[in-house]
C-alpha cells in the first residue's frame, strides 16, 4: 500500500528558530514529491522535487529528497510566526498516478 | 484566471439529504480530483477524472458519485448524507505536473 508518512505530527518553535520537517514515502512508480502550505484553506504549493540531492530553495524555505532512502526534507529558517500552518508532504505516482498526501505537520510559531 | 472555484464554500445536512458540490476549472486541465481532508489528516481521493468522460475511483468512493460531462466541471454527489461524510472537501486540477487547489467546501451532517 502506499503511504506518505510525515514526522512530527506537531511542533512549537519561537520566532528565529529553524525548523527541519521530515517525509518518508513508500510509493509504487513514484515521479516527484510535493510539498505544501496549508493555512485556512486550499493547499498552497511550495516545491516539487524529482531529482536526489539538489536543493530547491525559496526565501527562507528549502527543500531536498533524498530517492535512495525514500525521504525528503523540508526546512525554515529565522522562523516567522506567519510560517504557523500545516506542511503537507505528497507523493505522486502510485496506481492511480495520483498526490498520496501524509497527515500534515502542523507548525507553531510563537513571537 | 479564476483557478479551481468550488461551490457551497459551507453547508450543513441533514442525515439522509443529498446535495452536490461543484467544481469548475478555467485552465483547461485535463485532470480532476476530488479529495477529503479529515481534522488532523492529510487528503484522500475521493474520484478523479483524466479527461471529459472518465472518471474513476479513488482510496474513499463508497457513499459519493461524480460525473465529468466538461473539461472544466467536475461535480461531486452525495446521495444520502451520513455523519461521517462531515469533513472539508478540496477539488484540484492538474495538467499532469502540478496541482492546482480550490479553497474547499466544508460540509457538516447532522
Amino acid at each position: 500500500e502506499d503511504k506518505v508518512v510525515q514526522s512530527p505530527l506537531s511542533l512549537v518553535v519561537h520566532e528565529g528558530d529553524t525548523v527541519t520537517l521530515n517525509c518518508s514515502y513508500e510509493v509504487t512508480n513514484f515521479r516527484s514529491l510535493l510539498w505544501y502550505k496549508q493555512e485556512k484553506k486550499a493547499p498552497t504549493f511550495l516545491f516539487m522535487l524529482t531529482s536526489s540531492g539538489i536543493e530547491k530553495k525559496s526565501g527562507r524555505l528549502s527543500s531536498i529528497l533524498d530517492k535512495k532512502e525514500l525521504f525528503s526534507i523540508l526546512n525554515i529558517t529565522a522562523t516567522q510566526t506567519g510560517d504557523s500552518a500545516v506542511y503537507l508532504c505528497a507523493g505522486t505516482g502510485g496506481s492511480q498516478g495520483n498526490l498520496i498526501f501524509g497527515k500534515g505537520t502542523k507548525l507553531s510559531v510563537k513571537p | 484566471n479564476a483557478g479551481v472555484t468550488q461551490t457551497p464554500k459551507f453547508r450543513i445536512l441533514k442525515i439522509g439529504q443529498s446535495m452536490t458540490l461543484q467544481c469548475t476549472q478555467d485552465m483547461n486541465h485535463n485532470y480532476m480530483y476530488w479529495y477529503r481532508q479529515d481534522p488532523g489528516m492529510g487528503l484522500k481521493l475521493i474520484y478523479y477524472s483524466v479527461g471529459a468522460g472518465i472518471t474513476d475511483k479513488g482510496e474513499v468512493p463508497n457513499g459519493y458519485n461524480v460525473s465529468r460531462s466538461t473539461t472544466e466541471d467536475f461535480p461531486l454527489r452525495l446521495e444520502l448524507a451520513a455523519p461521517s461524510q462531515t469533513s472539508v472537501y478540496f477539488c484540484a486540477s492538474s495538467p499532469g505536473t502540478e496541482w492546482h487547489f480550490g479553497d474547499g467546501t466544508r460540509l457538516s451532517i447532522l
